[in-house]
């Protein structure tokens, strides 16, 4: 596609539950990026793919946050046990290769109850 | 860490007025970028300007990284132009890959 796409753009789910959150990069783009944006703040980084290789998840916030990117497109963010606190909006971003200019998606707002 | 200032934080303007807003860095970076955040939360890249000046449309940017700073001047406001408009910084060296923004400027044109 033209963009950096991200299902679903909104989802509700309760506290315990798992989710995951779907990242379409640029069609060509090695590198994939995940933030997270909370009301009223910039984005936070949290994890960098160059390729199918995590090169940084520096910026997860602990174990319940993992990501993958299997044959190096379409990338799945996943949070087990969601808390209340995970709540923000997801913001996918991509380049065409590490250093570049980054485009973002539209970003997944996730609410959990 | 790395930090981003951006100012101001809040920014009313009428339209066809001009401004310009202001990002420092406390590092030296190996990317900045501009970006417009719409009402509806997308970001909109506007400029990759790790250093120099370019111009687009109404639009134009500027950063001195020997001095740490970057100005983005919005010319002849338009009420489409409101929003929060992020700096972002990528560190030269390790990490570079990875933004760091500031707190954004929250602009509101008005007719």
């Amino acid at each position: 596609g033209a963009g950096v796409s991200q299902t679903p753009s909104n989802k509700v789910t309760e506290k315990g539950k798992y989710v995951e959150l779907r990242c379409d990069p640029i069609s060509g783009h090695t590198a994939l990026y995940w933030y997270r944006q909370s009301l009223g703040q910039g984005p936070e980084f949290l994890i960098y793919f160059q390729g199918t290789g995590a090169a940084d998840d520096s910026g997860l916030p602990n174990d319940r946050f993992f990501a993958v990117r299997p044959e190096g497109s379409v990338s799945t963010l996943k949070i087990q046990r969601t808390e209340r606190g995970d709540s923000a909006v997801y913001l996918c971003a991509s380049s065409l290769s590490q250093g570049d200019t980054q485009y973002f998606g539209p970003g997944t707002r996730l609410t959990v109850l | 860490g790395i930090q981003v200032e951006q100012s101001p934080p809040d920014l009313i303007l009428q339209e066809g007025a001009n401004s310009t807003l202001r990002c420092n860095f406390s590092d030296s970076v190996n990317n900045l970028q501009w970006f417009h955040q719409n009402p509806w939360g997308q970001l909109i890249n506007l400029f990759y300007i790790p250093s120099g000046t370019k111009q687009n449309g109404r639009l134009s940017a500027t950063t001195v990284a020997t001095e740490r700073y970057s100005l983005l001047y919005i010319s002849s406001s338009q009420t489409t132009d409101s929003g929060v408009y992020f700096c972002a910084v990528a560190l030269r060296g390790g990490g570079y890959n990875k933004l760091i923004f500031g707190a954004g400027t929250r602009l509101a044109v008005h007719p």
